[in-house]
């Protein structure tokens, strides 16, 4: 079947660095995606990886991906308090290309 | 680019009107467009993928008469909550996804507060 975990709430100091995490089953993903949401607002494609690369850098984000044991995860340098939302891992099935499925979402909260 | 707007940002409506919500991809032409619902605090549910003029395809649970989604460019799709109740309140999403960008990637309107009184 199709699921995406992640843990559900995160906090972290502002400076610090912030790990989310999320496991996938479906092991013919092609693509995998972490997706900001402000309080109120849409979603915000932050970064993605495809599925036979192992780690991807953006500036402050740094993504891994661990096919063998399904564990996608972002890391979030010198977190700031503009950092504070919620992230979305997505993964898309190769089968399904058009259909992402979505983890519950990770709501990080940064303090001062 | 790959900006996607949505018309209204938020509406309140009395129950059972109809309330039409419009999702524009203002830079590409999105050949595939997907509408979601989130409720507080949850996840996106799908509803919904329209394809630029064909009928949608429904998710198993969402009623079709109910929710009424056109895709009739390549640059609208419209969805028509019919017969509004207050438990159609809810937050919905739309999503593009055009040929000219990579493949599988999905660019997100800001969403659509619906309160129905």
């Amino acid at each position: 079947g199709e699921d995406v975990e992640q843990s559900l709430f995160l906090s972290v100091r502002e400076g610090d660095s912030s790990v989310i995490n999320c496991t996938y089953t479906d092991s013919s993903s092609t693509y995998l995606y972490w997706y900001k949401q402000e309080p109120g607002a849409g979603l915000q494609l932050l970064t993605y990886i495809f599925s036979n690369m192992d780690m991807k850098q953006d500036q402050r984000l740094t993504v891994l991906l661990n096919k063998k044991d399904k564990h996608l995860s972002l890391r979030i340098a010198d977190t700031q308090t503009g950092d504070s939302a919620i992230y979305f891992c997505a993964e898309t099935p190769i089968r399904n290309n058009r259909k992402l499925i979505w983890g519950l979402g990770t709501s990080l909260a940064v303090n001062p | 680019g790959a900006v996607v707007s949505q018309h209204p940002s938020r509406v309140i409506c009395k129950s059972g009107t109809s309330v039409k919500i419009e999702c524009r991809s203002l830079d590409f032409q999105a050949t595939t467009m997907f509408w979601y619902r989130q409720f507080p605090k949850q996840s996106l549910m799908l509803m919904a993928t329209s394809n630029e003029g064909s009928k949608a395809t429904y998710e198993q649970g969402v009623e079709k008469d109910k929710f009424l989604i056109n895709h009739a460019s390549l640059t609208l799709s419209t969805l028509t909550v019919t017969s509004a109740h207050p438990e159609d309140s809810s937050f919905y999403i739309c999503s593009a996804r055009g040929t000219d960008y990579l493949g599988y990637e999905q660019y997100f309107g800001p969403g659509t507060r619906l309160t129905v009184t």
